[in-house]
């Protein structure tokens, strides 16, 4: 099946730095998706990005597919940022196409 | 709107008992279901997925098993708890290539 590779594993930052989180798999991709999990384990929809560029806020995100990466932006970090960050594809056919986490990126925001 | 419980959310089990997780969708047919789990400190691991009622794929050898006897109900089963059981599981559900949504999760927690 398709992997998905996310790094780095960890990040600790101080409140109001930036953060580049990247995400980089191994075939093609329908859907890729940036999600925040949040202390209490519920996973929080952030981008839908198969492609291209999209911003929310604080956060943005990028995906050039013919590279097969993807990277999440975080600007001005708060604490509440904090959590871990995963990214997921769906791959085009065959035993890619089941929604494949990576491992996440575990974010701590410091005051 | 679409929307999936999961029950219930935290349970504590001995070592050889059995188990029983249940995940129901409201407001959409015929989704694709999926049972994550996600160890402590680790990323999520699919477990299962179905495409249509009693249609299970397994994606790990484990002591773990799924059931669908209903479009919109899956059922995550173990006739004997390890200690290795323990984790997060999440049950999610997408239509077909779509953009999944998830449950918020049950940490089980084997003793």
């Amino acid at each position: 099946g398709i992997q998905v590779e996310q790094s780095p594993p960890d990040l600790i930052l101080q409140e109001g730095a930036n953060s580049t989180l990247r995400c980089n798999f191994s075939d093609s991709v329908n859907n890729l998706q940036w999600f925040h999990q949040n202390p209490w384990g519920q996973l929080i929809n952030l981008f839908y990005i198969p492609s291209g560029t999209k911003q929310n806020g604080r956060l943005s995100a990028t995906t050039v597919a013919t590279e097969r990466y993807s990277l999440l932006y975080i600007s001005s970090s708060q604490t509440t940022d904090s959590g871990v960050y995963f990214c997921a594809v769906v791959g085009l056919t065959g035993a890619n196409s089941k929604l494949t986490f990576g491992k996440g990126i575990t974010l701590s925001v410091r005051p | 709107s679409q929307t999936i419980h999961q029950w219930p959310a935290t349970l504590v089990q001995p070592v050889g008992s059995p188990l029983s997780l249940e995940c129901t969708v409201e407001g959409t047919s015929n989704p694709n279901l999926y049972w994550y789990r996600q160890a402590a400190g680790r990323g999520l691991q699919l477990l299962f997925y179905s495409v249509g009622i009693g249609q299970i794929s397994s994606e790990v050898p484990q002591n773990l098993s799924a059931s669908r006897p209903q479009d919109r109900q899956f059922i995550l089963s173990s006739k004997k708890l390890l200690l290795s059981d323990s984790g997060f599981y999440l049950c999610a559900w997408s239509l077909i290539q779509g953009l999944p949504s998830f449950g918020s999760g049950t940490r089980l927690t084997v003793v």
